[in-house]
């Protein structure tokens, strides 16, 4: 089976820090993704990566940035947080094709405070 | 432009009743459609999959949907709830994005099972 880890689960932030979210999966995925999940708003997508160094901008890219240095890494980065940054943070991974389906971590429950 | 809309952010059942839970999509192009399904503080599962191949999907846990491409609709089903179905249910549609495809995701259907 596919996993996809998220280093974190639950993480209380403070206004401005600089936070970092982690994602690992273990079955040499090309693709990876970040989404944000608000309650009525379902998932949307902040970053996606098809390879390693490779990344594109999804829907909400504005605050964030990521990095793949490693095929199994994907990092989100808020460069200087906000509240309204509160939210369930999911990443997921896929095969290169074109309908696989995604497999998603647990998620990392994020709150700044 | 890819969209889909789920309608009905909560919908509740008895134990052994029909589930429905309804997807609507719109797309430019034969669309590749999933279901997910969250359960409480977890992440996404995918419940079935529609590739274009059998208009008739069938899922894990007894879940179903039938994609009918006249209505675009991809309603989830389920002939008898059970309690451990409660949770959260997402509908995707595949859509092409600069070269890549990405999921687009509805709003999502929150189903209570009672007893």
């Amino acid at each position: 089976d596919v996993k996809v880890t998220q280093s974190s689960r639950y993480l209380v932030k403070r206004t401005g820090e600089k936070v970092f979210l982690e994602c690992v999966q273990d079955m040499d995925h090309e693709n990876m993704f970040w989404y944000r999940q608000d309650p009525g708003l379902g998932l949307r997508l902040i970053y996606f990566s098809y390879d390693v160094k490779m990344k594109e901008k999804g829907d909400i890219p504005e605050g964030y940035s990521v990095s793949r240095e490693k095929k199994e890494r994907f990092s989100l980065i808020l460069e200087s947080a906000s509240t309204n940054q509160t939210s369930m943070y999911l990443c997921a991974s896929t095969r290169g094709g074109s309908n696989q389906p995604q497999h998603f971590g647990d998620g990392t429950r994020l709150s700044i405070l | 432009a890819q969209s889909v809309t789920q309608l009905g952010s909560h919908v509740s059942v008895s134990e052994g009743a029909l589930v429905l839970l309804r997807c609507n999509y719109s797309s430019s192009v034969p669309p590749y459609l999933f279901w997910y399904v969250q359960y409480p503080n977890q992440g996404l599962q995918l419940l079935l999959k529609y590739t274009s191949a059998a208009t008739l999907v069938k899922g894990i846990n007894g879940f179903e949907a039938e994609f009918k491409k006249s209505e675009t609709s991809f309603h989830l089903t389920k002939p008898s709830a059970h309690m451990s179905d409660a949770a959260e249910y997402f509908c995707a549609v595949l859509a092409p994005s600069g070269g890549y495809n990405k999921l687009i995701f509805g709003a999502g259907t929150r189903l209570a099972v009672h007893p």
